[in-house]
């Protein structure tokens, strides 16, 4: 089974600190992707990842930094916590081709921003 | 552009009842269209994905949805719903990167 893994579960921030949120996958994807999600608007994609090393920005990447130190591991910075960031954030691991084009979810994070 | 657009933010029916939820798209070329799940408090789950061949596609616990080109439609339902269907269900087109609709929130009523 598939696994991906998000830490911490739930953080509490204070304006202009610094929060990473980790994202561990057992998949051997090559792909890698971090969503938030806010009533209204859906899923929208922050930064994303073809592999060890790269990281692409996504739609929304302001006030985002990502980080792909390896095949496994994928995490998204923010440098200065500002309240608007506040939201349910989702890492996901995925491959394309023949009949892969699935992504396989982690259970999410919550991120108060104070 | 790609856009995926899911008609009805909510929908309520009762256990037992048929539902389906409506998924239309725009797209010009070659796309995968899957449909995930999402329960309360939860990450997304991969229901079911279609690509070519047969339009009606099966997925877990009942669920199925049909592809038309002529609509550009992917449509998910199930015959006879039970409470622990109560969730979001999004639907998505993929071809590299991948787009979700808005969702649709699912209640059962008992």
């Amino acid at each position: 089974e598939a696994a991906v893994t998000q830490s911490p579960r739930n953080k509490v921030a204070v304006t202009g600190g610094k929060v990473t949120l980790s994202c561990n996958q057992t998949n051997n994807h090559n792909n890698m992707y971090w969503y938030r999600q806010d009533t209204g608007h859906g899923l929208r994609l922050i930064h994303y990842s073809y592999g060890a090393g790269s990281t692409e920005k996504g739609d929304i990447p302001d006030g985002y930094k990502a980080s792909r130190p390896s095949q496994e591991n994928f995490s998204l910075i923010l440098e200065l916590a500002t309240p608007s960031q506040t939201s349910v954030y989702f890492c996901a691991s995925g491959d394309w081709g023949g009949s892969q084009n699935t992504l396989y979810f982690g259970a999410g994070t919550r991120l108060s921003v104070l | 552009t790609q856009t995926v657009s899911q008609s009805d933010a909510h929908v309520t029916v009762f256990e037992g009842d048929s539902v389906e939820l409506r998924c239309n798209y725009s797209y010009g070329g070659s796309i995968y269209l899957s449909w995930y799940i999402q329960h309360h408090g939860r990450g997304l789950q991969f229901l079911l994905k279609y690509y070519s061949g047969n339009p009606v596609v099966q997925g877990v616990n009942g669920f199925e949805a049909e592809f038309s080109k002529s609509d550009s439609s992917f449509h998910l339902r199930k015959a006879s719903v039970h409470w622990s269907d109560s969730a979001v269900y999004f639907c998505a087109v993929n071809n590299n990167r991948i787009f979700f609709g808005d969702g649709t929130q699912l209640v059962v009523k008992p």
